[in-house]
């Protein structure tokens, strides 16, 4: 089993949807948690990241984890077209350093 | 500005030759991190440096080596490439913040 598993999708949506991006991971010891935004070949960037349980929002986009059931999510309001990417989920135990990495879903926003 | 920068961005060679990537960052960062990024694998991590003459193996590292004579660089070596090796690479730095700062990956084929 990975440490961190993460629907591969793609996943189409049209512009001005909402968007639910999701991981799972098994890892207790996590207590970091990021999203990455990669663009197609291109190196993957920091988007958000969360620690321990709770909400975070930057914009349009919302992180949220909940530590009991061991679950990642990410949340695009009003999506566009530049959206379309893929998003990668990451789990930490200690801050930024050895992140375990989801596979990644293709997001595509379809104006 | 600061940036990290990846060479060759492309590669072809054949199984058994030694190749060596580089990475060059120019934010004096003290941590390093090499990747590579496969369908269905993810960003999986390879090495690790924390400073000068700091290398630590990370999840995939068997045929793959590294060394960290200054603080800007650290290249990846294939000592005996294999079709396995085929992948992305990507070099990745961070500094006191935390936040990993990823390059534009290396994309290497061995035949």
């Amino acid at each position: 089993q990975k440490e961190v598993e993460q629907d591969p999708g793609p996943l189409s949506v049209p512009e001005g949807a909402i968007v639910s991006l999701n991981c799972t991971y098994s890892n207790s010891a996590f207590q970091y948690f990021m999203w990455y935004r990669q663009y197609s070949r291109k190196g993957p960037e920091l988007l958000m990241y969360t620690y321990s349980s709770g909400n975070k929002e930057d914009g349009r986009f919302t992180a949220q984890v909940d530590k009991s059931s061991k679950y990642i999510s990410l949340f695009i309001r009003d999506s566009q077209p530049s959206d379309s990417a893929t998003y990668l989920c990451a789990g930490g135990r200690t801050g930024f350093q050895k992140l375990v990495f989801g596979t990644g879903t293709r997001l595509l926003v379809s104006p | 500005d600061a940036e990290i920068t990846q060479s060759p961005r492309h590669k072809i060679t054949e199984t058994g030759r030694q190749v060596t990537l580089a990475c060059h960052q120019t934010w004096n960062h003290n941590n390093m991190f090499w990747y590579r990024q496969d369908l269905g694998h993810g960003l999986r991590l390879i090495h690790y440096s924390y400073g000068v003459q700091d290398t630590n193996k990370g999840e995939v590292s068997d045929g793959y080596s590294v060394s960290r004579s200054n603080t800007e660089d650290l290249p990846l070596t294939l000592e005996s490439a294999a079709s396995s090796q085929t992948s992305v690479y990507f070099c990745a730095s961070s500094g006191y913040t935390g936040e990993l700062f990823f390059g534009e990956g290396s994309r290497l084929t061995v035949l």
